[in-house]
């Protein structure tokens, strides 16, 4: 596709669910980012793919998050038993290498009840 | 390590005024700067950067920034509002070297626009 898309745009679930979302890149890009957007936090980083090398996890803010990218190409970030605190808007970005421009996808709005 | 702060979370012009937002940066190494916008219920489009060179950088729709080191600001300003501009405004900062290049941003700024 033309952009970076992201499935779901919504997504509500209960306490203690778990949940996967999903980042589908811009065709070639071998960059890939999650970000977390919320309220009383503003924008974060959790955690970085660059083409075939060990991702930089630095920013996931506990042992409940994670995030695979298979093939070089597509991204899923899962969070277990999600907790109210993880509602936020989960936001992907790409870029063609590290130090480009970064693109970001439109974001999967969580909801933890 | 490296750190952004906007200074103002709303800022309120009438239409045809000058925006003006401000971005202050903290950083180890020479900074790569951005300046990102987004509209409700979409993901951030990016206005314009700083890498190097020429320190007084254009982007779109009008916007532009200039990057003062010694006063550590990358300030955003576009010469008359529209409508159109209501939107957030984020600030980022990404350190220059090797690394994940991920990007630190500033809380942001909501800008409305008085018809």
């Amino acid at each position: 596709g033309a952009g970076v898309s992201q499935s779901p745009s919504n997504k509500v679930t209960e306490k203690g669910k778990d949940v996967e979302l999903r980042c589908d890149p811009i065709s070639g890009h071998t960059a890939l980012y999650w970000y977390r957007q919320s309220l009383g936090q503003g924008l974060e980083f959790l955690i970085y793919f660059q083409g075939n090398s060990a991702p930089d996890k630095s920013g996931l803010p506990s042992d409940r998050f994670s995030a695979e990218r298979t093939g070089g190409s597509v991204s899923t970030l899962t969070i277990q038993r999600t907790q109210q605190e993880d509602s936020a808007v989960y936001l992907c970005a790409t870029a063609g290498t590290a130090i480009n421009e970064q693109f970001f996808g439109p974001g999967t709005r969580l909801t933890v009840l | 390590a490296q750190s952004v702060t906007q200074l103002g979370s709303h800022v309120s012009v009438s239409e045809g005024a000058l925006v003006l937002l401000r971005c202050n940066y903290s950083s180890s190494v020479p900074p790569y700067l951005f300046w990102y916008v987004q509209y409700p219920n979409q993901g951030l489009q990016l206005l314009l950067k700083y890498t190097t060179g020429a320190t007084l950088v254009k982007g779109i729709n009008g916007f532009e920034a200039e990057f003062k080191k010694s006063e550590t600001s990358f300030h955003l300003t576009k010469p008359s509002a529209h409508m159109s501009d209501a939107a957030e405004y984020f600030c980022a900062v990404r350190l220059s070297g090797a690394g994940s290049y991920q990007l630190t941003f500033g809380k942001g700024t909501k800008l409305s626009v008085i018809p």
